[in-house]
């Protein structure tokens, strides 16, 4: 069965911190791998990574991709309070070529 | 930018009643998706369409059914809303083609069942 799991399931830092967040999968025909990060409302989109080893960045934010041992890391340096959401990790793949998706990480990130 | 609409935010209703969620999108995408997202469970798959009049079922499509009869409206409707459908629906949608790329969500509807 394809699956997406997530770790840890939520974290509390304080503002200043890095932290990391985890994704590993088991997923037949494996296409992409995709961050989003969902506040109140909508899950907004962070990154697609489909290449092993090639480091996405946007500001603050990292992710890379390991398609040998079958993980993906989300990396967030000098945490901010507007970083406080659930990060969804999800898998393109699988017979049908669904999205797939983790249960998330809950990232509280206090003053 | 993509937008996609939810009508509502908030809904409650009560057992037995057909209860109908509706998604717009203004981009001209080809595939919309409905996913229900519980604690735990992360966001399953209801029912997704490629293309206006077509549809296919996700993992969970049980209590549900759909209907896609203008590209950029995608109904969800719960013929006889039960309370273990309480839950919140997010609508989706992405360009028709390259399957793989990423979603784009609506704001989400957070629906009760009484």
């Amino acid at each position: 069965e394809d699956k997406v799991v997530q770790s840890p399931l939520s974290l509390v830092v304080h503002e200043g911190d890095t932290v990391t967040l985890n994704c590993s999968y088991e997923v037949t025909n494996f296409r992409s791998l995709l961050w989003y990060k969902q506040e109140k409302k909508a899950p907004t989109f962070l990154f697609m990574l489909t290449s092993s080893g090639i480091e996405k960045k946007s500001g603050r934010l990292s992710s890379i991709l390991d398609k040998k041992e079958l993980f993906s890391i989300l990396n967030i340096t000098a945490t901010q309070t507007g970083d406080s959401a659930v990060y969804l990790c999800a898998n393109y793949g699988g017979a049908t070529n669904k999205l797939i998706f983790g249960t998330g990480t809950l990232l509280a990130v206090q003053p | 930018d993509v937008k996609v609409t939810q009508s509502s935010r908030y809904l409650v209703k009560r057992t037995g009643e057909k209860v109908f969620l509706e998604c717009v999108q203004d981009m001209d995408h080809e595939n919309m998706f409905w996913y229900r997202q519980d604690p735990g469970l992360g966001l399953r798959l209801i029912y997704f369409s490629y293309d206006v009049k077509m549809k296919e079922k996700g993992d969970i499509p049980e209590g549900y059914s759909v209907s896609r009869e203008k590209k950029e409206r995608f109904s969800l409707i719960l013929e006889s809303a039960s309370t273990n459908q309480t839950s919140m629906y997010l609508c989706a949608s992405t360009p028709g083609g390259g399957r793989g790329q990423p979603q784009h969500f609506g704001d989400g509807t957070r629906l009760s069942i009484l």
